[in-house]
């Protein structure tokens, strides 16, 4: 168990629609990282925060935004949604040192209809 | 910019033969290199990494991988496959001047024959 906790487990909805993902950062860790994981694209950096400021964006659409709160969790926000949204979305945090490994959460599978 | 290769989408070993997963790194500075396994329906999970100091560097589950500078590599290596070992690595290279944002390769497959 990694400590990092990612809600929903899975997601279906159609497109055109709004979801939000959440993820619980492991204690004491202040920074929180977004991935997609899909089969052609494979893993692929969205965005960083580093207690409740972006630090990093990557290859991040303008239809999908994330926030961390107070509290250090953090929520994926995906609208608009087409088909080529469905994927894997990780979330993984660390406690921001430079060498610090991530700890990945087991991901939200995201299917669009 | 910094990049990771992963030099072959799959690999096949037999139970107790050599694994050898390849990777290599671009980075204008010097990097911070990682191997992560992903087990079927679950999120990845840190095998081995270096940072600085000693080149070869061990890692959990008999894994051990050795920083080439002159190569650009980071090849992992396991002397003796087990079928457990049988899931996708993924090599990753840290982009510490920017945040800390983490690249990952393409992945490899790793299956092991009985």
């Amino acid at each position: 168990d990694s400590g990092v906790t990612q809600t929903p487990k899975h997601l279906i909805t159609a497109t055109g629609q709004r979801v939000t993902l959440r993820c619980s950062p492991r204690s004491g860790d202040l920074s929180v990282y977004w991935y997609q994981q899909s089969l052609d694209q494979g893993l692929q950096f969205l965005i960083q925060y580093y207690n409740g400021e972006e630090r990093a964006k990557g290859n991040i659409l303008e239809r999908f935004s994330a926030q961390q709160f107070p509290d250090l969790h953090s929520e994926l926000n995906l609208s608009s949604l087409e088909l080529g949204d469905s994927a894997l979305y990780f979330c993984a945090s660390t406690q921001g040192m430079s060498d610090s490994p991530l700890h990945f959460g087991n991901g939200t599978r995201l299917t669009v209809t | 910019a910094q990049s990771v290769t992963q030099l072959g989408s799959h690999v096949s070993v037999s139970e107790g033969a050599l694994v050898l997963l390849r990777c290599n790194y671009s980075s204008s500075v010097p990097p911070y290199l990682f191997w992560y396994v992903q087990y079927p329906n679950q999120g990845l999970q840190l095998l081995l990494k270096y940072t600085t100091g000693a080149t070869l560097v061990k890692g959990i589950n008999g894994f051990e991988a050795e920083f080439k500078k002159s190569e650009t590599s980071f090849h992992l290596t396991k002397p003796s496959a087990h079928m457990s070992d049988a899931a996708e690595y993924f090599c990753a290279v840290m982009i510490y001047n920017q945040g800390g944002k983490l690249i990952f390769g393409q992945g490899t497959e790793l299956s092991v024959k009985p």
